[in-house]
């Protein structure tokens, strides 16, 4: 079975931090990607890669970067957290165009 | 803009029953529809997919059907089950992408009832 692994379930953080939020897969996907939930808007894509050093915006980058430097792990940076970046985050992967993507758990980060 | 709508954010059905949930997009350009469910406290899981060249695909309990000139896909479970009570996401594949971006709708939480 495919494993992707978010390094946290639950983070609280201040405003201004610096914030990783940490996601590795298990199976040799090519694509990565980071998501918010939010209630009402559904997931909106934040970054996405599709291989090692590359990225690519999703719908809403801003206050985000992204660092791929191996192929199985995908980091979202929160550059000066603040409170409208609480969210739930989820990171997902895929091998390729055709395939599904499959899902972390999630990180509950609430910016304080 | 919204390009892939869900537009009823909850639904209640009884054990037994059919659910179907909607879904509505704006975009022809996409080429491949999918079902996501999704539980409190975890990520999505994928449930159920259609090309973009099919109007039917089922499996199981679970059937999506697709209708291009409207613009439509909507998820069916017969018989609904209160292990399906859960958060359902569709979304949609833009054609012609290297990668697997999708665009997700807002979701529809589904309650079965015992």
């Amino acid at each position: 079975d495919v494993k992707v692994t978010q390094s946290s379930r639950y983070l609280v953080k201040r405003t201004g931090e610096k914030v990783f939020l940490e996601c590795v897969q298990d199976m040799d996907h090519e694509n990565m990607f980071w998501y918010r939930q939010d209630p009402g808007l559904g997931l909106r894509l934040i970054y996405f890669s599709y291989d090692v050093k590359m990225k690519e915006k999703g719908d809403i980058p801003e206050g985000y970067s992204v660092s791929r430097e191996k192929k199985e792990r995908f980091s979202l940076i929160l550059e000066s957290a603040s409170t409208n970046q609480t969210s739930m985050y989820l990171c997902a992967s895929s091998f390729g165009p055709i395939y599904e993507a499959f899902f972390g758990q999630g990180t509950r980060l609430t910016v304080v | 803009d919204q390009q892939v709508k869900q537009n009823s954010p909850s639904l209640s059905v009884q054990e037994g029953r059919i659910s179907i949930l909607n879904c509505d997009y704006t975009n022809s350009m996409f080429d491949y529809f999918l079902w996501y469910k999704k539980y409190p406290a975890e990520g999505p899981t994928f449930l159920i997919s259609i090309s973009s060249i099919k109007d039917k695909n089922e499996d199981g309990r679970f059937t999506v059907f697709l209708n291009k000139s409207a613009k439509h896909l909507s998820l069916h479970i017969v018989p609904s089950q209160p292990g399906d009570s859960a958060v359902y996401f569709c979304a949609a594949r833009p054609s012609g992408g290297a990668t697997n971006k999708l665009i997700f709708g807002t979701g529809t939480l589904l309650a079965v009832q015992p």
